[in-house]
Formats: C-alpha cells, sequence, structure tokens
C-alpha cells in the first residue's frame, strides 16, 4: 500500500521567513495531494491541494509543487505569521481514488 | 451550511465496555471516510462508505470496530470491548464524491481507562 513520509517533524521560524515542509509518497499510481492543517484541539482543514497533472499551485503566501518522477512534493509558506502555527499534514491518494494516506504531520512554530 | 459534526465530542469509557460514535456529513455528500488519530500521530484510514454501502474496510484494525451508514447520512462506528489501546481522536470526513476534497468533523477524542 501507499506510504507517505514527511519531514522535518518540528520546524521553528521566525515571523516573515519561509518554511518549507516535504514529503514522499510510494505509490506511483497517487494522483492527488492535499495538505491539511490542524491547530491544537481543532479539525484537520484543507489548506491547498494539487493533482498529478500540475507541477505547481500558488495560493496567496502558500504554494505546493510535486515532483511525480522523484514521487515528492513540498508545501511552502512565504512571510510566515505566528497565526501559521500549527500542524500540517500532507497526505496522498492513490488509485483507490477514495483513501487518503497521512504523512506524521509537522509541528510549525512561528516565532514573533 | 452546517459542516461535519461528530458527537459525543468527548467519551471516557471502562476497559471492556462498547461505545458508539457518531458522524453527521454534509448533505448531499455520498462519501464518508473514519481515521483514527492517536496523539502526536497523522491520520489513519479506517473505513470507506460510498452511499450506504462500505467497499473499503480494510483500515479496521481488529473485528472489534464495526461501522454502518443510514440513508447516506449518518455514520456509527462502534468499538466493542475497548482496550486501552483504542484511546485516540476519532475522525469522521465527508466529500461530495470519492475523490474529492474531504471535509473533516471535530472528531471524537475516546479514553479508555
Amino acid at each position: 500500500g501507499e506510504n507517505v513520509e514527511q519531514h522535518p517533524s518540528t520546524l521553528s521560524v521566525q515571523e516573515g521567513d519561509s518554511a518549507v515542509i516535504k514529503c514522499t509518497y510510494s505509490d506511483s499510481a497517487s494522483n492527488y495531494f492535499p495538505w491539511y492543517k490542524q491547530e491544537l484541539g481543532k479539525r484537520p482543514q484543507l489548506i491547498i491541494d494539487i493533482r498529478s497533472n500540475v507541477g505547481e499551485k500558488k495560493d496567496q503566501r502558500i504554494a505546493v509543487t510535486l515532483n511525480k518522477t522523484a514521487k515528492h512534493f513540498s508545501l511552502h509558506i512565504t512571510e510566515t505569521q505566528p497565526e501559521d502555527s500549527a500542524v500540517y499534514f500532507c497526505a496522498a491518494m492513490g488509485g483507490s481514488n477514495y483513501k487518503l494516506t497521512f504523512g506524521k504531520g509537522t509541528l510549525l512554530t512561528v516565532n514573533p | 451550511g452546517a459542516g461535519v459534526s461528530q458527537s459525543p465530542s468527548n467519551k471516557v469509557t471502562e476497559k471492556g465496555k462498547d461505545v458508539e460514535l457518531r458522524c453527521d456529513p454534509i448533505s448531499g455528500h455520498t462519501a464518508l471516510y473514519w481515521y483514527r488519530q492517536r496523539l502526536g500521530q497523522g491520520l489513519e484510514f479506517l473505513i470507506y462508505f460510498q452511499g450506504n454501502s462500505a467497499p473499503d474496510k480494510s483500515g479496521l484494525p481488529s473485528d472489534r470496530f464495526s461501522a454502518e451508514r443510514t440513508g447516506e447520512s449518518v455514520s456509527t462506528l462502534t468499538i466493542q470491548r475497548t482496550q486501552q489501546e483504542d484511546s485516540a481522536v476519532y475522525l469522521c470526513a465527508s466529500s461530495s464524491t470519492s475523490g474529492t476534497e474531504q471535509f473533516f468533523g471535530p472528531g471524537t477524542r475516546l479514553t479508555v481507562l
């Protein structure tokens, strides 16, 4: 089955800096890659997603890149703000077209 | 509109008891999913419903776990003879159809003493 590895497990940056979180996946049939943000005690919320027919997608300060050949995808947050502090999860959806396999998460702390 | 809701938000039970967790998906969403999130871990897939049928139960950890869905709406996850290792947050998600964005509920935090 699909296996998703996520790095780093924790990331601390200064406000205004950029943050990058990287994930690799194992199933070459995977075609959908969402990123979720989970604040403490809250539900995961989708912040951006990408499908395998594009290499990059941007939404304001957030961007995701996908390299299908290398089977990895990354989340980039620019001009970080304290409210970006949360746990971020990457996920991959394989050929099943319904089952998301999640990484273990990255705790991002943005220091004012 | 209303998002995915789950009840109860917290459940404390004694080892060996049965528990039932409820999920109300977004109206009109045909696909429904259950995940388990252990403390400090990622989300672990448990089961997927398309309509009322469950084509994939592969993530259920043991035969003590079961789930059903009625009327393409409410789903219940039942854990029989709970064990301490069942302690986790159980999250439900729904999507308009399979392969589209999954919207999560707030979860049920289960503690087995």
